[in-house]
């Protein structure tokens, strides 16, 4: 079964409002990172955060991870209509650079930014 | 883009025979995966490569069979496809695999009827 579950499945804000995504996972991870995707193309990497991280922003996202709660968030700050996208948390887990190591995503959140 | 191409980016197909989907990098990247995208179930991971010759299953592998001659080529096969394979397929490439993001293909879409 697949490791991340993202919620709200879809989320519809006013531009200028922040955008908060959540990601419960199952399992032990080394890393958790959040990939983007416009409306039919492919995915593209945000940020990884660390498993022995709390928190990591960049620009004006900013993601925590707890752990002990096995969940993440993903904020967006100042939300734009080219933020309307599907986001999407992945978690690796297994041996970096081993044969067990796999790339495991959520179904992932449709956001979308209202002008 | 990182150099990841996928081809065909389009095609359809009846059921029953097999078809073949290719995924070509230049980036020399160890990591190779096969995800499929359908409404309600996110990305889900049919195979994935460690090395040349080097491959495992993912969650989703029934119907499906991959190989890895080559650094830069992994092969996704439906050896006999249903119309329940009809998805979006993508490819990604990853250095080293944990603590590297994934960079994807711009991903095939696979009818099936």
């Amino acid at each position: 079964s697949q490791q991340g579950e993202e919620d709200p499945q879809a989320l519809s804000i006013q531009e200028g409002e922040n955008a908060t995504m959540n990601c419960s996972y199952k399992t032990s991870i080394n890393n958790l990172q959040w990939y983007r995707q416009n409306s039919g193309r492919g995915l593209v990497h945000l940020i990884l955060i660390r498993s022995n991280e709390r928190e990591k922003h960049s620009g004006r996202l900013r993601v925590t991870l707890d752990t002990s709660k096995k969940s993440s968030s993903l904020l967006i700050t100042a939300s734009r209509a080219a933020d309307t996208a599907s986001y999407f948390c992945a978690t690796d887990a297994g041996d970096s650079g081993g044969s067990n190591y796999k790339l495991t995503f959520g179904k992932g959140t449709l956001l979308t930014v209202n002008p | 883009d990182a150099g990841i191409t996928q081809s065909p980016r389009h095609k359809v197909t009846e059921t029953g025979t097999p078809v073949t989907l290719r995924c070509h990098q230049t980036e020399n990247h160890r990591y190779m995966y096969w995800y499929r995208q359908d409404p309600g179930h996110g990305l889900r991971l049919i195979h994935y490569s460690y090395g040349v010759k080097d491959t495992d299953k993912g969650e989703v592998s029934d119907g499906y069979s991959v190989s890895r001659s080559k650094t830069e080529d992994f092969l996704l096969t439906l050896e006999s496809a249903t119309s329940s394979q009809t998805s979006v397929y993508f490819c990604a490439i990853s250095t080293r695999g944990a603590g590297t993001e994934a960079f994807f293909g711009q991903g095939t879409r696979l009818t099936v009827v």
